[in-house]
């Protein structure tokens, strides 16, 4: 079964626009929850990360969410640009463990 | 600092035939993983070395897949023989000792079985 959830599949967004992409989990054990960029013909890339004793973070112009009840955590793209046209990977990873779990993945496609 | 190289880059093979994958972690960094990404679902993680120790093989799907990383510099992936269902986007990562959270990424190999 898979242990990461994410939504939605594939997004259009109009530059300037706010994208945002959301994923669930239900491991409570997981307390590391990455976010990670792949462009085409590129590994993924790290991007923005979080731990579960904050709510958000934010860098740039790129913002985790985080709701520890709800198990749920999203990434949130302010003044979406061409440039972030790109895959984009949630995962999470237990605490003291080596691997990472990923969602699915989103194609993130910003029109000029 | 160059990062994680890997190769080929894409590989085309017929079934049953054998492919080997290479992996070339960031220089000094012990750990490296491994994990696939097949047909547009989620990457999934197929196991971990720490210099040449096998760490955690979970992910293997079967015993046609066999990783090795002699010495503990670069690491290969062989698959033999090789199935249609192992189609897929191989890709390795590695990371600093105690640094298991931020891994860096290879380009990958993209492995078509016809």
């Amino acid at each position: 079964q898979q242990q990461v959830k994410q939504s939605p599949q594939s997004l259009i967004v109009q530059k300037g626009g706010i994208s945002i992409i959301n994923c669930a989990y239900e491991n409570t054990a997981f307390d590391y929850f990455p976010w990670y960029q792949q462009f085409p013909g590129k590994g993924p890339a790290l991007l923005i990360a979080i731990r579960p004793d904050v709510s958000e973070k934010k860098e740039g112009r790129f913002t985790i969410s985080f709701n520890k009840s709800a198990k749920q955590f999203s990434l949130h793209i302010m003044d979406s640009q061409p440039g972030d046209s790109a895959t984009y990977f949630c995962a999470a990873k237990e605490q003291g463990a080596q691997k990472l779990v990923f969602g699915q993945g989103t194609r993130l496609t910003i029109n000029p | 600092e160059a990062g994680v190289t890997q190769f080929p880059s894409h590989s085309v093979i017929e079934k049953g035939q054998t492919v080997t994958l290479r992996c070339d972690p960031i220089s000094g960094h012990d750990n490296l993983y491994w994990y696939r990404r097949v047909m547009g679902k989620e990457i999934k993680f197929l196991l971990h070395f720490v210099k040449e120790s096998k760490q955690d093989e979970s992910g293997m799907p079967n015993n046609r897949f066999l990783a090795e990383r002699t010495g503990g510099t670069y690491s290969t992936l062989k698959v033999q023989p090789a199935e249609l269902e192992d189609s897929g986007v191989y890709f390795c990562a590695s990371s600093l000792a105690g640094a298991t959270d931020t891994q860096y990424f290879g380009p990958g190999t993209r492995l078509t079985v016809l």
